[in-house]
């Protein structure tokens, strides 16, 4: 049931840009984003819903291919803030069990 | 606002000695959740609570109890806890959009480390 991520681990100098993915093998109601700091707990970023609506973070974006079962998330112009760990969530039925993938950890260097 | 608080943050407990874990919240959320996250397995569902008086089991409840007497708060209880129960642990609160099985953000206290020697 859990997504899958990919990739694991992905290291970036300051303004390259990454995408993360999320994808499941049942159908999915919504995608939700977080993103994770060392010894904090996940900050919600992002939620993608079916029929294409968004809730946003600026300078991250991210997409929702209903069909595939499956989200990318766009991080342009990387800053040092956003090193941490990514983690997709996901709702693949009503009964509003919530499974978060295993996460990608992100490391931005100077 | 508090937001979402956990009591306690850090706990140190014996094979086979029980333990309740208090998450709390002051924003009203009719959803609240309590997950385990462990190195390299993300976060996994234990138990969640859809509002006041309903529980229900998440991905590893085995070994895990909870009630929802109140809104505001959400008890994990370990009965006979194992060194398996090392982890760190999470509360979450959030609410539904209207839409069927979709909800909102996810709102997280600080967590809980507990170490089960």
């Amino acid at each position: 049931q859990q997504p899958v991520q990919s990739p694991q681990a992905v290291i970036l100098r300051e303004g390259e840009d990454a995408v993360i993915n999320c994808s499941s093998s049942k159908a999915l109601y919504s995608v939700h984003w977080y993103r994770q700091k060392h010894g904090e707990a996940p900050v919600f970023l992002m939620i993608l819903l079916k029929g294409g609506e968004q809730k946003g973070h600026e300078k991250i974006s991210a997409s929702f291919n209903e069909k595939k079962q499956q989200s990318s998330l766009y991080l342009t112009a990387s800053q040092l803030s956003y090193s941490g760990t990514y983690f997709c969530g996901t709702e693949i039925d009503t009964g509003n069990q919530f499974y978060f993938g295993t996460g990608t950890s992100l490391t931005v260097i100077p | 606002n508090a937001g979402v608080t956990q009591t306690p943050k850090f706990r140190v407990l014996k094979t086979g000695q029980s333990m309740t874990l208090l998450c709390a919240q002051d924003m009203n959320h009719e959803y609240m959740y309590w997950y385990r996250q462990d190195p390299g397995m993300g976060l996994r569902l234990i138990h969640y609570s859809v509002g006041e008086g309903t529980t229900a089991k998440g991905e590893v409840p085995d070994g895990y109890n909870v009630s929802r007497l109140k809104k505001q708060n959400f008890l994990l209880g370990l009965e006979s806890a194992a060194p398996s129960q090392t982890s760190v642990y999470f509360c979450a609160s959030s609410y539904p959009t209207g839409l069927a099985g979709v909800i909102y953000e996810q709102f997280f206290g600080p967590g809980t480390r507990l170490t089960v020697l």
